[in-house]
């Protein structure tokens, strides 16, 4: 079974610019969180998509914004990107339904976004 | 409000020596499930174990046991039998059955394996 995939790997912008980070997650699961890690600030939640609605959201500003398609692929776009934006992006999967909290998110690689 | 505590930033353990990495966690809700996640310094996040809040026994798989002592809101990860490929960061995380699937994350612990 193919695990979460994440594009691209790396990526590397400029102030002000925008950029949208895809994740694929595992087949059949219909629940995408996306993650900010720093070295400062560790692992913070940005927001979770379930069934193309936005079900969670973290405490980030409005320039951060996602969306998830019928085949449960998620984009996750940020806007006039500035210097701490500088992170590792996490995507993790799950199936998703609340019915049962010992299903654990699925992580994919992660994308690298440095800005210069 | 902190739901996930890990207390210790770093830990050493010599390599084949058991270690234990301590996790903390804050809720009301009965019904909620305890996860550990390793990070290499490649950065992807590797599920290891989750024990469920209802679960009697302690969750194990390989190396690794879930020391579960839900009076002390206590998850602590034990590795047995350390490996040098074992150093990596390691997160304790939670999930609440009312909050959807959000999930809380400590701040993790960084394990070096002494060879």
């Amino acid at each position: 079974k193919a695990g979460v995939t994440q594009t691209p790997r790396y990526l590397i912008k400029t102030r002000g610019q925008q950029v949208t980070l895809s994740c694929s997650p595992i087949s059949g699961h219909r629940s995408v969180s996306w993650y900010q890690q720093t070295p400062g600030q560790g692992l913070q939640f940005l927001f979770e998509y379930f069934s193309e609605t936005q079900r969670n959201k973290g405490n980030f500003p409005g320039r951060f914004s996602g969306r998830q398609f019928s085949n449960s692929r998620s984009e996750m776009n940020v806007s006039t990107l500035e210097l701490g934006d500088s992170a590792l992006y996490l995507c993790a999967s799950s199936l998703g339904g609340t019915g049962d909290p010992n299903q654990p998110q699925h992580f994919g690689d992660g994308t690298r976004l440095s800005i210069l | 409000a902190q739901k996930i505590t890990q207390t210790q930033p770093g830990m050493f353990v010599q390599e084949k020596e058991a270690v234990t990495l301590d996790c903390t966690y804050d809720t009301s809700d009965p019904s909620y499930g305890l996860f550990w996640y390793k990070q290499p310094s490649s950065g992807e996040m590797i599920f290891l174990i989750y024990q469920g809040s209802y679960d009697q026994q302690n969750a194990t798989e390989g190396r690794y046991s879930l020391n579960f002592q839900k009076a002390r809101k206590s998850a602590n990860l034990v590795i047995s039998a350390s490996q040098l490929g074992d150093s990596a960061m390691y997160f304790c995380a939670m999930r609440l059955l009312n909050t959807g699937n959000q999930f809380y994350f400590g701040t993790g612990t960084s394990l070096t394996v002494i060879p």
